[in-house]
């Protein structure tokens, strides 16, 4: 079984185009995760979500908006895209308390054309 | 703040030599620290976590890493390298400050093990 799987894998589309990234965890945790990951490999949090809360906002355009139907689910919709938002997108989960040790999806290689 | 600095960029090492990945950080108050590997296009993959208890932490496929509050650092060390170790490695840092989480991750380190 998959803990955390995000669709699509891939993502090209045009610039101006509005997309959403899905990520699903089956572990029961409490606490899921965005990451963008550029393309020298530096990964930086976009978001968090704690029990459907944003706990965590970091510095990103508010064209990105973090929806969380339920706690198993935490997907990220994208506005008006443009060519810098080209990356690999990951989305984790983790149980905040004593460790906050994360689990991460495969990524999502969003390219912006 | 809390910072991460991952010293060398790529670091290569014979396979069966000791593989040594360093990592520093900055904060100011205690951090969970945290080991990641990341092969090609896969996503990270948790190697080994500091949190308060034993300074010396053992993780995954061999790996280990110390925690030196004095040094304020939390070096990744295996041994003997195999080919299988080849990846990037990501140090990390969460600091719960309030009930909010701060994460910050290094700049990572890609290990290479030759033959």
């Amino acid at each position: 079984d998959t803990a955390v799987s995000q669709t699509p894998k891939y993502l090209v589309t045009q610039m101006g185009n509005d997309k959403s990234i899905k990520c699903e965890q089956n572990l029961g945790h409490d606490t899921m995760y965005w990451y963008k990951q550029d393309s020298k490999k530096f990964l930086k949090i976009m978001f968090s979500y704690n029990n459907k809360e944003l706990i965590i906002n970091e510095t990103v355009p508010n064209r990105f908006s973090p929806k969380s139907p339920d706690k198993a689910h935490l997907n990220l919709h994208i506005n008006s895209l443009e060519l810098g938002d080209s990356a690999v997108y990951f989305c984790a989960s983790g149980r905040a308390g004593s460790s906050y040790e994360q689990y991460f999806g495969p990524g999502t290689r969003l390219t912006v054309t | 703040a809390q910072s991460v600095t991952q010293l060398g960029s790529h670091v290569s090492v014979s396979e069966g030599a000791l593989v040594l990945l360093r990592c520093n950080y900055s904060s100011s108050v205690p951090p969970y620290l945290f080991w990641y590997v990341q092969y090609p296009n896969q996503g990270l993959q948790l190697l080994l976590k500091y949190t308060s208890a034993a300074t010396l932490v053992k993780g995954i496929n061999g790996f280990e890493a110390e925690f030196k509050k004095s040094e304020t650092s939390f070096h990744l060390t295996k041994p003997s390298a195999h080919m299988s170790d080849a990846a990037e490695y990501f140090c990390a840092v969460i600091l719960n400050s309030g009930g909010y989480q701060k994460v910050t991750f290094g700049t990572g380190t890609k290990l290479q093990v030759i033959p």
